[in-house]
């Protein structure tokens, strides 16, 4: 069972490329997230999925857009790279409707020189 | 969504029980209480979740007290392996946007 799987697991790109980082689960959760986590810091959402269809933005999503391609895939997209988002940035899904707790990916490293 | 406050730090010795508190005054009624455990380079694992009294698993415990406004990681005898960052989020299935982690608890043990 792989849980959330995200790709790639490490990037670097300049300043102003830009990106998609994929993410996929498979528990059949209607739910999906993206966090990304500065050194020393806790999570921050930066857009989720509610369902399937729907999404929405969390606490810091200027700069970042996302497709929800279907209800295992959630993408985060860069459309022009600074070096302010240099960060790791992690997926997530969950059931809630169920109230159950969200599970995580092992995050994509990304550095934007 | 409630703003969860943790101690930045804790130092234990292997074999001890650890206790992480975290507080959350403006949890709703509708709110649950879920503990991460995050470890460098990899993503927050769930550890535990629960709603009021006490939750208990194979590798922790949770109280809550009654009136919910804080709750209780309890870690028993710890070992060099459970030195990790541990999160506390009080969460409901609305309010997804303030859905923040804050800085969590970094737990040291030592032999």
């Amino acid at each position: 069972n792989a849980g959330v799987t995200q790709t790639p697991k490490f990037q670097v790109l300049k300043t102003g490329q830009s990106m998609t980082l994929q993410c996929a689960q498979d528990m059949n959760h209607n739910s999906m997230y993206w966090y990304r986590q500065d050194p020393g810091m806790g999570l921050r959402l930066i857009y989720y999925s509610a369902s399937e269809g729907t999404t929405d933005k969390g606490e810091v999503p200027n700069g970042y857009n996302v497709s929800r391609l279907n209800k295992r895939e959630f993408s985060l997209r860069l459309e022009s790279a600074a070096p302010s988002q240099t960060s790791v940035y992690f997926c997530a899904s969950s059931d809630v409707l169920s109230n159950q707790p969200q599970h995580f990916g092992d995050g994509t490293r990304l550095s934007i020189l | 969504l409630a703003k969860t406050t943790q101690p930045i730090s804790m130092d234990s010795y292997e074999g001890q029980e650890v206790n992480i508190t975290c507080s959350h005054n403006n949890i709703a009624t509708n709110d649950y209480i879920t503990w991460y455990q995050q470890f460098p380079s990899q993503g927050p694992r769930f550890i535990i979740q629960g709603y009021k009294t006490k939750v208990t698993n194979e590798v922790a415990s949770l109280f809550i007290p009654a009136d919910r406004k804080s709750s209780t990681l309890s870690l028993p005898r710890v070992s060099l392996s459970d030195t990790a960052v541990y999160y506390c989020l009080a969460w409901g299935n609305t309010g997804f946007q303030k859905l923040v982690f804050g800085t969590g608890t970094r737990l040291l043990v030592s032999p």
